[in-house]
């Protein structure tokens, strides 16, 4: 079945440790992007990515990068994670960035002792 | 004006009622609109777009009003199964991507 996948589910982490959370969509959509979303604040956009090979940052890009290489993955790292890191986590994708729906995977539940 | 503006709720109403949502948005150049749904922290999922028309899908009915820059969600006959957040969503910012509302949780009791 097409459509988003996200990895890990969840993760308990310790401050300081690095993190990748990953994201895999098989839609070929060309737009693709990572929210957080903390109670009482909506969804957060992270990072975007228009197409492949270049990347944006968005409202609450601090502690995080991204990369995309290709098409398809669109990884999200924590260089060195902090409390405040932690959050639900959630990757989308869109066929065309900024107008197009956005079709979102089903999230990682993120905590930072 | 925040960019994407919604009623948190939440709305209570029992089974079979009629529930409106509206939105306010600040961006009139916004060109896209949609209504998403999101269960109990689950994934937000597309729940309909909203078209200049208007548009209806079954018991759901959206509407846009350019001239005030709001959209409205009707929901008919209102079942258990809609409890859930519902969001407001926009095309427009800064940021090449959609702008979505926090959120108007809907309540649905027996």
């Amino acid at each position: 079945i097409a459509g988003i996948t996200q990895a890990p589910t969840s993760q308990i982490l310790a401050a300081g440790r690095r993190m990748t959370l990953r994201c895999t969509q098989d839609m070929r959509h060309n737009a693709m992007y990572w929210y957080r979303q903390d109670l009482g604040l909506g969804l957060r956009l992270i990072h975007y990515s228009n197409t492949a090979g270049t990347t944006g940052k968005g409202e609450v890009p601090d502690g995080y990068s991204v990369s995309r290489a290709n098409t398809d993955d669109f990884p999200l790292t924590l260089a060195s994670a902090v409390p405040s890191q932690t959050s639900v986590y959630f990757c989308a994708s869109s066929g065309v960035a900024g107008y197009n729906e956005q079709f979102f995977g089903p999230g990682t539940r993120l905590t930072v002792l | 004006r925040k960019e994407v503006e919604q009623d948190p709720g939440p709305f209570n109403v029992p089974e079979g009622a009629t529930v409106a949502f509206n939105c306010t948005y600040s961006n009139s150049a916004s060109q896209s609109f949609f209504w998403y749904r999101q269960d109990c922290r689950k994934e937000p999922k597309l729940l309909m777009s909203v078209y200049s028309s208007g548009n209806e899908d079954g018991r759901f009915t959206a509407q846009l009003n350019r001239a005030s820059q709001y959209i409205s969600l009707l929901i008919r006959d209102s079942k258990l199964s809609d409890s859930a957040t519902y969001l407001c969503v926009v095309s427009g910012s800064g940021y090449s991507t959609l702008t979505f509302g926090k959120g108007t949780m809907l309540l649905v009791s027996p």
